[in-house]
């Protein structure tokens, strides 16, 4: 069965940083590339950063540029996303996805960005 | 990096068939077979109903089905149910690695 479990979400205050973690299983991680995407409260979904397979090629939304770092390490099955200088327009939940074939998300993991 | 095009809102009664569309541009939609549709109830993980713009993963009911049209996506759902009222959100491939997403529309079913 396929999965994707994020974690490292929480509260943060403007400016702080966060780190978020995504465990991939059921599937040849290291073939896919990967991204995050996230939702706003009562927003649409959006496309913040994306990673190839040997993560040669890496790209990110405008919003999050200069920003947010996305790394992984197909060893552990496992992507990231650190989250610098957040500011309030951050606060979403964050999915980790694999959006190319058979798309597969995970649950989702909550950052609010708030003083 | 802009948004895909998807109308805010779009309505049916049970039994009637409805199509949202989800207009891009030669970059994304028009430029790559690889739009997906997706569902979310409030509160909820967006469930993916189709793929590689026509596909169905197991366990989506037939009544969903995807098409395009030069620039232009379109999901449409036959035999609207009760149950299909929720976000419908479209995604495109938009070259290099990157991803655009509509802004989502709500069916309401009458």
């Amino acid at each position: 069965e396929v999965q994707l479990v994020e974690s490292g979400g929480g509260l943060v205050k403007p400016g702080g940083s966060l780190r978020l973690s995504c465990a991939a299983s059921g599937f040849t991680f290291n073939t896919y590339s990967m991204n995050w995407v996230r939702q706003a409260p009562g927003k649409g979904l959006e496309w913040v950063s994306s990673i190839s397979s040997t993560s040669s090629y890496i790209y990110y939304a405008d919003s999050v540029k200069g920003r947010f770092t996305i790394s992984r390490d197909n060893a552990k099955n496992s992507l990231y996303l650190q989250m610098n200088s957040l500011r309030a327009e951050d606060t979403a939940v964050y999915y980790c996805a694999s959006l190319i074939q058979q798309p597969k998300w995970g649950q989702g993991t909550l950052v609010t960005v708030s003083s | 990096q802009s948004a895909l095009t998807q109308p805010r809102s779009v309505s049916g009664s049970p039994g009637q068939s409805v199509t949202i569309s989800c207009t891009g541009t030669s970059s994304d939609v028009g430029g790559y077979n690889y739009v997906s549709w997706y569902q979310q109830h409030p509160g909820k993980v967006p469930k993916l109903m189709i793929y590689d713009v026509t596909k169905r993963p197991s366990g989506v009911p037939d009544r969903f089905s995807g098409s395009k049209s030069g620039n232009t996506a379109s999901l449409t759902i036959s035999g609207l149910q009760a149950e299909d009222e929720a976000d419908y959100y479209c995604c495109s491939y938009a070259g290099s690695y990157t991803w655009v997403f509509g802004g989502g529309t709500k069916l309401t079913v009458l």
